[in-house]
């Protein structure tokens, strides 16, 4: 099964400032997951990218797949305190659609400072 | 309403006990998900059922359980709960469309338990 490498693990961001969290995958990618968990909640889907090149954005977070790199990277611009939380990514264990589970990265914490 | 729902939300039990975790969900999907989480090591799948009749374990399914009572309803157990099952566990949906279908899974709220 895939496993899912994030970074980093945590950042400390300036309100206002951008940032970006990565998720890198030990076999190809063929869609990938987006999900922010507040601490100790539920996980809410942001967005998810099924093909090489594909972006989607959603409000101030926007999300690429590189298929070649193995990689999707998740940008959020002029960050706000809603912004605060665990970012995780999360690929299908066997089949690209997860119809089988999903694996997850360990996930990315984010604070914003005021 | 939420559409996926847990019970308890939280949870203290001793070890050697059983335990049950419950989900509900009003989504009308038929795959259901059991994850945990513990600290550091992110989310981890448990089993997972596609209907009824079909559950398949997952990466960590010792010491664990499930039964698949109806369609909108999927409950974890604990035969004999040990501390190190102690973590936050979370339910999940998904919709079937096609095998290979690309289909985000709902996640409820979670259960908190900690085995004394």
């Amino acid at each position: 099964s895939q496993e899912l490498e994030q970074s980093p693990q945590s950042l400390i961001v300036q309100e206002g400032k951008n940032l970006t969290i990565n998720c890198t995958s030990s076999k190809t990618l063929y869609g990938l997951y987006w999900y922010k968990q507040k601490y100790g909640e539920g996980l809410i889907f942001l967005m998810m990218l099924q093909k090489g090149g594909e972006e989607k954005s959603h409000e101030k977070i926007t999300a690429k797949l590189d298929e070649k790199k193995q990689q999707s990277s998740l940008h959020i611009t002029a960050s706000q305190p809603s912004h605060a939380g665990i970012y995780l990514c999360g690929a299908g264990r066997y089949s690209g659609g997860g119809a089988d589970g999903l694996t997850f990265g360990k996930g990315t914490h984010l604070i914003i400072q005021p | 309403d939420a559409d996926v729902t847990q019970t308890p939300r939280n949870r203290i039990t001793k070890t050697g006990k059983r335990i049950m975790l419950e989900c509900s969900q009003t989504k009308g999907h038929d795959r259901m998900y059991w994850y945990r989480q513990d600290p550091g090591l992110g989310l981890r799948l448990i089993y997972y059922s596609f209907d009824v009749k079909d559950i398949n374990k997952g990466e960590i399914s010792d010491g664990y359980s499930v039964s698949r009572q109806a369609q909108a309803k999927f409950s974890l157990s604990l035969e004999s709960a040990i501390p190190n099952q102690t973590a936050l566990y979370f339910c999940a949906t998904s919709d079937f469309k096609t095998a290979t279908s690309y289909n985000e899974q709902f996640f409820g709220p979670g259960t908190r338990l900690t085995v004394l």
